[in-house]
């Protein structure tokens, strides 16, 4: 089966970059994907890997190397509002739905 | 862009009842739309893939005889939780995918069992 490790937390005071790293164990992998979750929110989208390397998007970015079966995400320049729960996911061995990690709880003070 | 939407946003039922969740796409057609189950501080846990005009795949440990999902038409998928009890309490959020836009969650549907 599909199973994700993430750290269960992370605290940054604004301004701060963080960075949230993803272990993963799958049968079959189509790709690493990131979601954000405030409190009693739906997760949205961040950003996808399915290649090794790199994916800016604003002052998000994500890293994978399946070689490590690892990735991580990259928050700069951290705002309040970036206080929520961060999921990493892959598909499941059907590739059709997306399996989370437990999540990183990021808490950003001033 | 993709839209899906959940009702109802939250909902409180007598333990003994059923309740029943709609998940539609607004703007496209999902022939197969995910459901989803979280706990306060925890993951989302997989627990159907539903399928329009078939019947829903249900992961290892949930009961598909409390947890009807019917996906009639391509556009609606609904999730019935039958004899509801405390334990059922829950936030459940459906997720249908679009192409190669990925996936779009709803709102979710945080549920009481009182």
């Amino acid at each position: 089966g599909q199973s994700l490790e993430q750290p269960s937390e992370v605290t940054a005071v604004e301004g701060a970059i963080v960075q949230i790293n993803c272990t993963y164990q799958t049968s079959g992998f189509y790709g690493l994907s990131w979601y954000q979750q405030h409190d009693g929110g739906a997760p949205t989208f961040l950003s996808y890997n399915a290649l090794d390397g790199l994916e800016e998007t604003g002052r998000f970015s994500s890293f994978l190397s399946r070689s490590d079966s690892y990735g991580y995400l990259l928050l700069q320049e951290l705002q309040m509002k970036d206080s929520a729960s961060y999921f990493c996911a892959v598909t499941n061995q059907a590739g059709t739905a997306l399996i989370f990690g437990k999540g990183t709880t990021l808490s950003v003070s001033s | 862009g993709a839209v899906v939407s959940q009702h109802p946003s939250w909902v409180i039922c007598k333990s003994g009842t059923s309740v029943k969740i709609e998940c539609r796409s607004l703007d496209f057609q999902a022939t197969t739309m995910f459901w989803y189950r979280q706990f306060p501080k925890q993951s989302l846990m997989l627990m159907a893939t539903s399928n329009e005009g078939s019947k829903a795949t249900y992961e290892q440990g949930v009961e598909k005889d409390k947890f009807l999902i019917n996906h009639a038409s391509l556009t609606l998928s609904t999730l019935t939780v039958t004899s509801a009890h405390p334990e059922d309490s829950s936030f459940y959020i459906c997720s249908a995918q679009q192409g190669n836009y990925g996936y779009t969650f709803g709102s979710g549907t945080r549920l009481t069992v009182v």
